[in-house]
């Protein structure tokens, strides 16, 4: 199965722009799709085919990357933001996830 | 409005089968596949298996041996079984909206029931 490698924590304060990132350990070309989770909720799609933006998610998140590479960027970021972030690939089978990055604001 | 729901017993007992149910609103089973995922407290989700909009089903081959998936789509639901549960199946399930498209060829979970939690315990 692919892996998809994220940084386990990330502290910003509002305001700041924050790139999150994501490593696949096998090419999935862009079919890399990015996911909010707030404590209690669901996963929420952010963002798919690496860097298209979900229809009603803000502006201020964006994605990049092809390959293995990928990264999620919040600019500016706002307390709202406060969740864990998750990676999750489907160019290979089966879909994986990656284990999450939770963000937190100073 | 697209609405998902899961529906199941929150504790079963070890060696037992689990029985998931999620009822749909706002879209048909016929025309968007329907997956479950699994995720342990404080983990990273895990895809389980898909309900293809055409009645094809797709699985985990981590997993494969002890599920099943299928559906009613006079009632909008799609069902998951799952034998053999042990501890480390305890977690939250949820069943997911697949959007699919052909050209480029990709499918995203993009809507999420709000989960069901089960806990296997004796």
């Amino acid at each position: 199965d692919t892996v998809l490698t994220q940084s386990p924590a990330l502290a910003v304060s509002p305001g700041e722009r924050v790139t999150i990132s994501c490593r696949a350990s096998e090419s999935v070309s862009t079919l890399m799709h990015w996911y909010q989770q707030k404590p209690g909720q669901q996963p929420k799609l952010l963002i798919y085919l690496a860097s298209h933006l979900e229809s009603g998610v803000p502006a201020r998140f964006s994605g990049s990357g092809s390959g293995t590479d990928f990264t999620l960027t919040i600019d500016p970021v706002e307390a709202d933001d406060t969740a864990t972030y998750y990676c999750q690939q489907s160019w290979n089978d089966p879909p994986t996830f990656g284990g999450g990055t939770k963000l937190e604001l100073k | 409005q697209v609405q998902l729901k899961e529906s199941g017993p929150g504790l079963v007992q070890p060696s037992e089968t689990l029985s998931l149910t999620c009822t749909v609103s706002g879209f048909s089973l016929t025309s968007y596949s329907v997956s479950w995922v699994r995720q342990p407290s404080g983990k990273g989700p895990e895809w389980m298996g898909r309900m293809w909009y055409d009645g094809d089903t797709a699985y985990n081959s981590a997993l494969k041996s002890r599920l099943s998936i299928s559906r009613d789509t006079s009632k909008n639901q799609v069902f998951l079984k799952m034998n053999s549960l042990q501890t480390d199946d305890t977690g939250t399930y949820y069943c997911t909206r697949d959007r699919l498209s052909v050209v480029p060829y990709y499918y995203v979970m993009d809507a999420w029931g709000q989960g069901a939690s089960v806990t296997v315990s004796s």
